[in-house]
């Protein structure tokens, strides 16, 4: 399976734009790419998907490098209801079978 | 419309003993998925089940089982405890063939001494 490297934590303060890195050099053809987020005490949440173009949602956007082997997660202005810690996860099935990484813990300032 | 719940919330088992959990998934969908989270880790893909048919399955032994229901509610059976099951054990469902967006219950909390 491919992987994803994600940094283990970040920082933003409350009302600023967060971009959280995932770098996938071993993406294959047919590899979506998906994120969540899991809020303190619950389960994941589902955030964005993405193949090959740029996406926009209510929660977020999710920016696709051209070659495919990473992609940003940005979420515009940050409230303190974002910290959580957001997985970065490929599936080659459109999120089918999901295999989850270690993350990234986003912890945001007043 | 309701979102998706399990039960129990928490549950403690003795180290051989067998186990169920039981997801009710939300309202309209059709697929449902279970995944283990050990402390401080990401959730891992146990099974899914579509149309009451295991339709997929991740690196866990055969003592990890399932059911599906014709209401599409569905549980988890583990056989034999072992104190590496303690873990918290999230369902989720979707609705296929759109299962890139998964809903996820609040998880039942296993504890095996």
């Amino acid at each position: 399976d491919a992987k994803t490297t994600q940094p283990n934590s970040m920082e933003s303060n409350e009302e600023e734009p967060v971009h959280l890195p995932c770098n996938h050099s071993t993406i294959s053809g047919t590899d979506y790419i998906h994120w969540y987020r899991q809020l303190p005490s619950q389960g994941p949440e589902y955030v964005i998907h993405g193949l090959t173009s740029n996406v926009n949602n209510r929660m977020a956007s999710l920016a696709i490098a051209e070659d495919r082997k990473s992609s940003t997660l940005i979420l515009h202005r940050a409230t303190l209801r974002d910290a959580a810690v957001y997985y970065c996860i490929l599936s080659p099935n459109a999120g089918n079978m999901l295999t989850f990484g270690g993350g990234t813990r986003l912890m945001v300032k007043p | 419309e309701t979102g998706v719940t399990q039960s129990p919330t928490h549950l403690i088992k003795t180290r051989g003993q067998q186990v169920t959990l039981r997801c009710s998934s939300q309202s309209g969908h059709n697929t449902v998925s279970w995944y283990q989270q050990a402390l401080g880790q990401g959730p891992q893909f146990i099974f899914q089940y579509y149309r009451e048919e295991e339709n997929g399955r991740g690196n866990f032994p055969p003592r990890f089982s399932g059911l599906q229901f014709p209401n599409y509610s569905s549980e988890l059976n583990v056989n034999a405890l072992e104190l590496d099951d303690s873990a918290l054990y999230l369902c989720a469902s979707s609705s296929w063939p759109k299962t890139y967006e998964q809903y996820f219950g609040p998880g039942t909390r296993l504890t095996v001494t």
